[in-house]
């Protein structure tokens, strides 16, 4: 079963524009990461935060993690049509030795 | 570095029999999880190895199964195949240290199709 819920399901922005994509989780975790995925290829890491931080940047994106509410956010600025993907967020807690917990994805389209 | 590779990319089967895919970490990487990927189901996690033992399993019927070798490649298996077992197969390497899982990163996956 799914950790949690991705919102929105879909987002279509135009070139330019920001991207938000938010995700819930349920249990404790260790770390959140984030993945964006191209038409069923493989998954790609975009960026991990600890449960000890609150937020994370790399280039264009930006993640915030709110263990109280158990909810993140992934920010992509002056988005690209080559972000045009699948994006997810996955859990990893406890002792749940290589264990993602996925959530069930947005996918992000962005025209030029 | 070499990134994770996946062998087949692609396979067809029919019901009832049974396919092993294999998985090459990335070097100096000695944990190997699999995730089976449907549009119905997501991303759900099959299990992990780590140093050739497997540490954690998924919520998946005996029929699918895993081994990691010595030099931390991995292969799973499928028995009696079923049309439901149709999806992307995953496998993901990461660098375990001794006190946390960090990243994982997947490998481009096997398109399983069960006809």
């Amino acid at each position: 079963s799914q950790q949690g819920e991705e919102d929105p399901q879909a987002l279509s922005i135009q070139e330019g524009e920001n991207a938000t994509m938010n995700c819930s989780y349920k249990t404790s975790i260790n770390n959140l990461q984030w993945y964006r995925q191209n038409s069923g290829r493989g998954l790609v890491h975009l960026i991990l935060i600890r449960s000890n931080e609150r937020e994370k940047h790399s280039g264009r994106l930006r993640v915030t993690l709110d263990t109280s509410k158990k909810s993140s956010s992934l920010l992509i600025t002056a988005s690209r049509a080559a972000d045009t993907a699948s994006y997810f967020c996955a859990t990893i807690g406890g002792t749940s030795y290589g264990k993602l917990t996925f959530g069930q994805g947005t996918i992000l389209t962005v025209h030029p | 570095k070499a990134g994770v590779t996946q062998t087949p990319r692609y396979l067809i089967k029919t019901r009832g029999q049974q396919v092993t895919l294999s998985c090459s970490p990335i070097s100096g990487h000695r944990s190997v999880s699999w995730y089976q990927q449907t549009p119905g189901q997501g991303l759900q996690f099959l299990f992990e190895y780590f140093s050739e033992t497997q540490r954690n399993k998924g919520n998946f019927p005996g029929r699918f199964s895993g081994r990691q070798f010595s030099n931390s490649r991995s292969e799973m298996n499928v028995s009696t195949l079923e049309l439901g077992d149709s999806a992307l197969y995953l496998c993901a390497s990461s660098l375990v240290t001794a006190s946390s899982t960090d990243t994982q990163y997947f490998g481009p996956g096997t398109r399983l199709t069960v006809l």
